[in-house]
């Protein structure tokens, strides 16, 4: 079954350094996503990409992260200056569409990153 | 705004028994998707579970069953006959278009 890679699956950055979560999704989905899960809380949508452009984002996704999908295969997770309260798991995820068709909504197995 | 309410943070279930957790939702759309993801300790959403709005049936997987009240907005989770690997978190996530929305999530202990 096709899976949505997550790289690396365990980061531990310094406060203030910039850091790239990398996602390789299911080769023929069209939509891509970040969420975040901070310990013990909900899963937060962070954003969504379709057609090399920011589709939708959330309150959490401030000017300090980016997205980009920079040779067709990856797709990378970018906070330019972490914070201690960036520490948390994230999850990549992509799909074959928006809406319908339901089936093919995929979850990676997420990078937990850890600022010290 | 679609919202997710999982009123249970934590229950726990004998082994083989049946354990039942509540999920409530809010939205405005008619057309959306309901899951119940499994998160076990390595932290991997898992999905368990889907069920669409405009299906009456409600969804069935081996021992995973869901009772989806469209009218009262409620989806709830029935595990039957419950093992140890059940043990996890579970997540009821809403989705309409595009992105999934989260409930805070149910910590499901089982007792051997």
């Amino acid at each position: 079954e096709p899976e949505v890679t997550q790289t690396p699956s365990h980061q531990v950055t310094q406060m203030g350094q910039e850091v790239i979560l990398r996602c390789v999704p299911i080769s023929n989905h069209l939509y891509f996503y970040w969420y975040r899960q901070i310990l013990g809380q909900k899963v937060e949508f962070l954003v969504s990409f379709y057609n090399n452009e920011i589709s939708e984002k959330s309150e959490i996704f401030d000017d300090q992260f980016s997205v980009e999908r920079p040779d067709g295969s990856n797709f990378t997770l970018k906070i330019r200056s972490t914070k201690l309260e960036d520490s948390a798991m994230y999850f990549c995820a992509s799909s074959e569409g928006r809406g319908r068709p339901l089936y093919g909504y995929t979850f990676g197995s997420g990078t937990r990153l850890t600022v010290v | 705004a679609q919202t997710v309410t999982q009123s249970q943070p934590e229950m726990s279930v004998q082994e083989a028994e049946t354990v039942t957790l509540s999920c409530t939702y809010d939205t405005s759309e008619s057309d959306y998707y309901l899951f119940w993801y499994k998160q076990p300790p390595s932290r991997q959403m898992i999905l368990v579970i889907r069920q669409e709005a405009y299906k009456q049936q409600n969804a069935t997987e081996n021992r995973f069953s869901v009772n989806f009240q469209k009218a009262a907005k409620s989806f709830s989770l029935k595990i039957s006959d419950s093992q140890l690997g059940d043990a996890a978190m579970y997540f009821c996530a809403y989705r309409s278009a595009g992105e999934f929305y989260f409930g805070t999530g149910t910590s499901l202990t089982v007792i051997p």
